[in-house]
């Protein structure tokens, strides 16, 4: 079967960098995506990683390390509105994405 | 161009009832994606649908079914529903799988079994 395990609650401060973790257990993998969800709102994609290496877009980036069956997504310059729940997800052959149980990040001032 | 809609956005059933929520697809989409959201537990795979066949089923009963109609859209049948059905059933909508392919989420249909 498949598994992912991630923080369930991460805290930081406006400005700060924040990582949230991520690893897997999978076979048939592809790749692993990153989605952020709001509270009440749904689930929207935010970056994929096939390869190992970082991926950057704008104030957040995504890493892959495929032999450590590892990654994470990391958050930069970080503003209130990044409060959210963070889900990764790994793309496999045959099947459709699955999740992770979610990281909560609470941003404060 | 519209997202992903699913209907109603909130039902309230009875234990043992059967509920039905529905989906539309982004135009274009031929895949359909069903997720549980129960309260910390994450995403919970479902089903998927694509080009009008079930494609790969989660680790859930057989009391959870569905289909997808020739036009894409989808809805999902729970049927003997019981307490712990409670939960944010999201969609999602994909072109054809392959690697890298995107889910666009719905909002979802939040079910409440009293």
């Amino acid at each position: 079967g498949q598994s992912l395990e991630q923080p369930s609650e991460v805290t930081a401060v406006e400005g700060a960098i924040v990582q949230i973790n991520c690893t897997y257990q999978t076979s048939g993998f592809y790749g692993l995506s990153w989605y952020q969800q709001h509270d009440g709102g749904a689930p929207t994609f935010l970056s994929y990683n096939a390869l190992d290496g970082l991926e950057e877009t704008g104030r957040f980036s995504s890493f892959l390390s495929r032999s450590d069956s590892y990654g994470y997504l990391l958050l930069q310059e970080l503003q209130m509105k990044d409060s959210a729940s963070y889900f990764c997800a790994v793309e496999q052959a045959g099947t459709a994405l699955i999740f992770g149980k979610g990281t909560t990040l609470s941003v404060s001032s | 161009e519209a997202g992903v809609t699913q209907s109603p956005t909130h039902l309230i059933k009875t234990r043992g009832q059967q509920a039905t929520l529905r989906c539309s697809p982004i135009s274009g989409h031929t895949s359909v994606y069903w997720y549980q959201q129960a309260l910390g537990l994450g995403l919970q795979f479902l089903l998927w649908y694509d080009e009008g066949e079930e494609r790969n089923r989660g680790n859930f009963p057989p009391r959870f079914s569905g289909r997808q109609f020739p036009n894409y859209s989808s809805e999902l049948n729970v049927n003997a529903l019981e307490l712990e059905d409670s939960a944010l059933y999201l969609c999602a909508s994909s072109r054809s799988q392959g690697r890298n392919t995107e889910a666009f989420f719905g909002q979802g249909t939040r079910l409440t079994v009293v």
